[in-house]
């Protein structure tokens, strides 16, 4: 069946850290990867995707992210954190259309 | 671009009425719609998917009378939820791609939610 997977339900960082999320997929086939953030009470905002070629990819409001095949990986980086990013970060695959999300991970930002 | 406008964004409604949410795509046209509901701090679980002109193809365990979805155009869908219970109390949140490429289909753009409160 196909998963996606975050394996921490909530992270806590300081402003000015450096953030890494982690999300794992499970997949016959390497799946379109997304992340997504939400904020409280609102809809979901896309901020980046991986569809192929470079394994790097580059996303809004300074966020990036690595596809790493051989770790079924796709975690999501950030070099500095700032107070704005604390919300819910969501990891999704997706093949002919559909997404499938992971449980999602709680951003907590300490000032 | 690609903005998905929903509404209402809150709603409060008596047990056993009927309540209507809208998804609008405002500059793009949505091939296919998607209909999710959240419940409290829970990953988003798919309802249904629709696209324009055909019926919606509804996910295991999702009642097709109760929530009622209309693609009637590539601008606009609607989920109706019928005679709403507390327990369909939840948030909502539809989502749209474009047609066209794999690329397009596979991105989805999403509504800021429906708050569905069910008294």
């Amino acid at each position: 069946a196909q998963s996606v997977t975050q394996p921490d339900i909530h992270i806590t960082v300081s402003e000015g850290a450096s953030l890494e999320l982690r999300c794992n997929y499970s997949y016959g086939a390497t799946p379109y990867l997304f992340w997504y953030v939400q904020s409280p009470g609102q809809g979901l905002q896309l901020l980046l995707k991986y569809f192929s070629g470079d394994t790097l990819v580059q996303g809004i409001k300074g966020f990036e992210a690595e596809f790493k095949r051989s770790q079924s990986s796709f975690n999501l980086r950030k070099p500095s954190v700032h107070w704005s990013d604390a919300a819910e970060y969501f990891c999704a695959g997706g093949l002919v259309g559909k997404l499938t999300f992971g449980t999602g991970t709680r951003l907590q930002v300490m000032l | 671009g690609a903005v998905v406008s929903q509404h209402p964004s809150r709603v409060i409604c008596k047990s056993g009425t009927s309540v209507k949410i809208e998804c609008r795509s405002l500059d793009f046209q949505a091939t296919t719609m998607f209909w999710y509901r959240q419940f409290p701090k829970q990953s988003l679980m798919l309802m249904a998917t629709s696209n324009e002109g055909s019926k919606a193809t509804y996910e295991q365990g999702v009642e097709k009378d109760k929530f009622l979805i209309n693609h009637a155009s590539l601008t606009l869908s609607t989920l109706t939820v019928t005679s709403a219970h507390p327990e369909d109390s939840s948030f909502y949140i539809c989502s749209a791609s474009q047609g066209g490429g794999t690329l397009a289909k596979n991105i989805q753009y999403f509504g800021a939610g429906t708050r569905l409160s069910v008294l």
